[in-house]
């Protein structure tokens, strides 16, 4: 199992871009969400998933979208990049939404000038 | 992270044993979690207490929970250098959306 993949390691965009995280996982996981950790702010919820076409909202999901067609992959687009999207993003994945072991990608470095 | 609460920073020399603290306000969290980053990676599980537990050991390791004070700590015994990292502790809710809540994570500090 190759666990949870993400790509690109690094990205710099201007302001205005668009651009689409991918993120995968071959665990046949339920649950997939994206974090945004940014210095001394912990990990913060972006957006979830319980299922293949089931989506939601997390604590700072405004600027970005998702969408679950498999059960594999979970994509995160940035609409029109911004200067305070510059962080961390980390996608994890678990077998359920409780309980369960997260397990998490190395994540994508992403600036935005 | 606001919910679960941590101090920024701690500095052991190796050898010595590292005691990292966690506040969170949740009665209802039913899993506490102990996550370990390493610089430029991902997060890694190190361990897990499920809510009616007080302790638990997994050989270096050890977490107590006191679930009167919403208080979780975790000690790691004989501190390595191969140790230092951002430690994050996190709740799982048996309500709400989120799988886990994280707190602003410690950066342990190891001196040889």
């Amino acid at each position: 199992n190759a666990g949870v993949t993400q790509t690109p390691k690094f990205q710099v965009l201007k302001t205005g871009q668009s651009m689409t995280l991918q993120c995968a996982q071959d665990m046949n996981h339920e649950y997939m969400s994206w974090y945004r950790q940014d210095p001394g702010m912990g990990l913060r919820l972006i957006h979830y998933s319980v299922g293949a076409g089931i989506t939601d909202q997390g604590e700072v999901p405004n600027g970005y979208n998702v969408s679950r067609s498999t059960t594999e992959d979970f994509p995160l687009r940035l609409l029109s990049a911004a200067p305070s999207q510059t962080s961390v993003y980390f996608c994890a994945s678990s077998q359920k939404l409780q309980g369960y072991e997260q397990y998490f990608g190395p994540g994508t470095r992403l600036t935005v000038t | 992270g606001e919910d679960v609460e941590q101090s920024l920073f701690l500095s052991v020399r190796e050898g010595d044993s590292s005691v990292i603290n966690c506040t969170y306000t949740d009665s209802s969290s039913t899993y506490l979690y102990w996550y370990k980053q390493e610089p430029g990676a991902g997060l890694q599980l190190l361990t897990y207490i499920f809510s009616n537990m007080d302790m638990k050991q997994d050989q270096r390791l050890t977490v107590l929970l006191n679930k009167k004070d919403k208080h979780l700590s975790l000690r790691i015994a004989d501190t390595q250098t191969g140790d230092s990292a951002i430690y994050f502790c996190a709740e799982s809710r048996n309500t709400g959306r989120r799988a886990l809540t994280f707190g602003s994570g410690t950066r342990l500090q190891v001196q040889p």
